[in-house]
Order: structure tokens, then C-alpha cells, then sequence
């Protein structure tokens, strides 16, 4: 079965400091990549989402990912977090089963940023 | 932008009771989805839903549980006996196709189960 594996649960950073949230998954075959976003009290958003092409995406808030292939790997970046970054962050991959889109998300990482 | 609306946002059900989750895919969508995350847990999938039936649902899915369009808008999930682990918070998502199309979640349902 498809797996996502997000290895930090919770990250605790002061403003301006760099951010990379770590996201592998387990699946051979072409995939989707999603990163979400979950502000407290909110509903998930995207953030940024990968299908085919360059293999490093940019998405809303300064944030960008980058797709390698061969480590099954999409990890989250931002070089410097603000205080409003503060949330959970979800990777997701999307697979198609041949009748539906399925998205298998990982157990998501809590950002705490400091002032 | 379109977003997918969900009600209510928190319903509060006694062990055994029936309760019926809501939602209002975007308009022009085609496939539905309800998933839910458990409290310090991860988003899982419950079921996908296209041209009227079920297309793929997870173990999670038994026959408590149904889902409906009743109408051309609304969306439902039903949970037929509602059990202590059900409390959860549901989300609703639609997209316009499968694939590569982007699936556009709502805001959730918080249930809680007493």
C-alpha cells in the first residue's frame, strides 16, 4: 500500500530562521505531490502541488518544494518563516486508481514559530 | 476562488445516534470525496464518489457509514450508529476529474461522540 512518511512532528523555530519539513513516500509509479497547509481553526489549504516538469515548484507564502525522483522525496522549504507560519504542515501524494484521485497524506508536522 | 462548504462545522452526537455530514462540492465537480483526521492523527480517505456511486472507499468505510447526492448540490456522509472513535473531524473534497486534477478540500466537520 502507499505510504507517507513525515519525519518531523513538530518544529520549533524563531523568526527569520530557514525551514525544511521532510516528506518521503512509498509508491513505484507516477505520482502527485501536495504539500497542505492547516492554520489553527482553519481548513486545509494548498500550498503548492507538483505533477510533471521542473522538478522544483513554487507555491503561495514564499514556500517551494523540490521533487527527487530517485529519493522519493518532495520536502518543504522557506528560507526565512515569519510568525504567521505558525500551523500544521501536510504532505500528500495523490495517486489515480483508475477510478478516482486518492490522496494519502502523511501524518503532518506541527511549525511553531517564535518571535 | 470556489470553495467547498461543509455544515455544520461541529456536531455534537450521543453514542448510537444517527448524524448526516453536509457538504457543496464546487459546482462544475464530478468526483467526491470524504476523508477524516482523528485527533493528533492523520488525514485518511473514506470513500471517493463519482456518477452517482461509490468508486473507491477504504477499510475504515463499513456498512456504518453511507454517502449521498441527494440533489444536484449537496453531498452527504452518514454515520448510520455513531460510535466513541468516530469523533473526528471530516472533510469534504470535490475535483473535477481524477488524476492529475487537483482535489479542493473544506473546512471540516468536528464531531464529537458522547
Amino acid at each position: 500500500a502507499q505510504s507517507v512518511s513525515q519525519h518531523n512532528h513538530h518544529v520549533i523555530l524563531s523568526e527569520a530562521a530557514s525551514l525544511e519539513l521532510g516528506c518521503n513516500y512509498s509508491y513505484g509509479g507516477t505520482v502527485n505531490l501536495f504539500w497542505y497547509v492547516q492554520y489553527p481553526g482553519q481548513h486545509l489549504q494548498l500550498l503548492l502541488k507538483y505533477f510533471s516538469g521542473d522538478p522544483l515548484v513554487k507555491g503561495i507564502k514564499g514556500f517551494e518544494a523540490e521533487f527527487i525522483k530517485s529519493k522519493f522525496s518532495f520536502n518543504l522549504r522557506k528560507p526565512s518563516v515569519q510568525w504567521s507560519d505558525t500551523a500544521e504542515y501536510f504532505c500528500a501524494v495523490g495517486f489515480y486508481t483508475g477510478t478516482a484521485s486518492k490522496l494519502t497524506f502523511g501524518t503532518g508536522t506541527r511549525l511553531q514559530v517564535t518571535l | 476562488e470556489p470553495e467547498v462548504t461543509q455544515t455544520p462545522s461541529h456536531q455534537v452526537t450521543q453514542m448510537g445516534q444517527e448524524v448526516i455530514l453536509r457538504c457543496v462540492p464546487i459546482s462544475n465537480h464530478l468526483y467526491f470525496y470524504w476523508y477524516r483526521q482523528i485527533l493528533g492523527q492523520k488525514v485518511e480517505f473514506l470513500v471517493s464518489f463519482y456518477n452517482n456511486e461509490i468508486s473507491e472507499k477504504s477499510e475504515i468505510f463499513d456498512d456504518q457509514f453511507s454517502v449521498e447526492r441527494p440533489d444536484g448540490s449537496n453531498f452527504t456522509l452518514k454515520i448510520r450508529s455513531t460510535k466513541l472513535e468516530d469523533s473526528a473531524m471530516y472533510f469534504c473534497a470535490s475535483s473535477e476529474a481524477p488524476g492529475t486534477s487537483l482535489a479542493y478540500f473544506g473546512a471540516g466537520t468536528r464531531l464529537s461522540v458522547l
